[in-house]
């Protein structure tokens, strides 16, 4: 069975700070997929930044980029330049690519980022 | 604009209601699921379906069932709802995988209190 965990239930970070958001995952399926999600007060979730497990390099998407470390089954998310928008819950989730995993996402625990001014 | 829409943002029942919250999605997706949300735990899936009629359950299906009759609809039905339901209930959909896109869309949410 796949798990995600996220060991940090909260974090603080300066504002134009970056700050590293850790998450682990454990599943014996080769193929797998790497997300993050950003949850803000109001509740919606938004995707940030996908990882493919065959992917060559990190993935970046602006200030998010997702330091993927296969043989220690990481996958952090970094964000540069903190701003007070970020203050929000981030989510780790992997899917695994199976035929019969139909896209379901595992999701950790999840870390809430405050962003001081 | 992609759009996963909940039918309800705020909802409080009493204990031994029948609760129906609906999910409906305008991007033609194959697959919809449903989540629940409680601090410390994360999301954790209730149930999904990959084709109209098809269910499949999750991790968490216990005192829930769904229904979709419809590609773009999918229903989480609360049998007789209990206090330990309350929770937020979130809804998203997706593409198969190996279709390119891999991305889950999510709805607002429905944060549901049973008193």
């Amino acid at each position: 069975a796949q798990k995600i965990t996220q060991t940090q239930p909260g974090m603080f970070v300066q504002e134009k700070e970056a700050v590293t958001l850790d998450c682990t995952y454990d599943t014996s399926d080769p193929s797998y997929g790497l997300f993050w999600y950003k949850q803000p007060s109001s509740g919606e979730m938004i995707f940030l930044i996908y990882q493919g497990s065959y992917d060559q390099q990190n993935a970046t998407e602006g200030r998010y980029s997702l330091n993927f470390q296969k043989a220690r089954k990481s996958a952090n998310l970094v964000i540069s330049a903190s701003q007070l928008g970020d203050s929000a819950m981030y989510f780790c989730a992997m899917r695994n690519a199976g035929g019969t995993s139909y896209g379901k996402l595992t999701f950790g625990q999840g870390t809430i980022l405050t962003v001081h001014p | 604009d992609v759009k996963v829409t909940q039918s309800s943002r705020y909802l409080v029942k009493r204990t031994g209601e029948k609760v129906f919250l609906e999910c409906v999605q305008d991007m033609d997706h194959e697959n919809m699921f449903w989540y629940r949300q409680d601090p410390g735990l994360g999301l954790r899936l209730i149930y999904f379906s990959y084709d109209v009629k098809m269910k499949e359950k999750g991790d968490i299906p216990e005192g829930y069932s769904v229904s979709r009759e419809k590609k773009e609809r999918f229903s989480l039905i609360l049998e007789s709802a209990s206090t330990n339901q309350t929770s937020m209930y979130l809804c998203a959909s997706s593409l198969p995988p190996g279709s390119g896109s891999y991305e889950q869309y999510f709805g607002p949410g429905t944060r549901l209190t049973v008193t």
